[in-house]
């Protein structure tokens, strides 16, 4: 258990759709992390917030956004959803320079 | 843009035999990596590195960062079932809390008992 947590595990949802991811970093973590992970790209960095603020910005879509509130908690919202949008969704977080994982939300766009 | 080559891209081995790994950049690296990834969980840091020529070594495993700070191994030796998974590199250029890790494509090992 690395200590973050994402909800929810699992979300299927149609084209067209919003729907909003959420991940609680490690306790003490300032920074958050978003990945996308499907099964011909790898893991894709999206975005990076730091305390609250944007730190990095990776390969993320406009449709895409995310924020990260002052108790730290972060949330990835994906709009004008796809069918190539289904992956798997993964938060990380870190203090340092090392990043740790969460379980992931996997999002089916059917 | 940045990008990291993993090789091999998959292996198949018997129990007990030794697995090398690598991931080759075009850039320099400051932090270097490794993690591995079971079905349906996130990845999971395995061992961390920090200074161009360090080798560190976690149980069974054993990773070094390459002195040209372009490129870094990962060694697991007397392999068993459950080192079964998909090993990811990962590489920083920024200072901490500046930014993306580049992720290698993975390496995926099956482990014959």
């Amino acid at each position: 258990d690395s200590g973050v947590t994402q909800t929810p595990k699992h979300l299927i949802t149609a084209t067209g759709q919003r729907v909003t991811l959420r991940c609680s970093p490690r306790s003490g973590d300032l920074s958050v992390y978003w990945y996308q992970q499907s099964l011909d790209q790898g893991l894709q960095f999206l975005i990076q917030y730091y305390n609250g603020e944007e730190r990095a910005k990776g390969n993320i879509l406009e449709r895409f956004s995310a924020q990260q509130f002052p108790d730290l908690h972060s949330e990835l919202n994906l709009s004008s959803l796809e069918l190539g949008d289904s992956a798997l969704y993964f938060c990380a977080s870190s203090i340092e320079d090392t990043q740790y994982f969460g379980p992931g939300t996997r999002l089916t766009v059917l | 843009g940045q990008q990291l080559n993993q090789s091999p891209q998959s292996m198949f081995i018997q129990e007990g035999e030794d697995v090398s790994m690598n991931c080759t950049s075009s850039s320099i690296f400051n932090t270097w990596l490794w993690y591995k990834q079971e079905p349906g969980e996130g990845p999971v840091l395995l061992i961390a590195l920090y200074k161009a020529g360090e080798l560190t070594s976690n149980g069974r495993l054993t990773a070094q960062f390459g002195i040209t700070r372009k490129d870094s191994f990962l060694n697991i030796s007397a392999s068993i079932p459950s080192d079964v998974g998909i090993y990811f590199c990962a590489g920083r250029t920024g200072s901490s809390n500046t930014g993306k890790l580049i992720f290698g494509q993975g390496t995926t090992l099956q482990v014959k008992p």
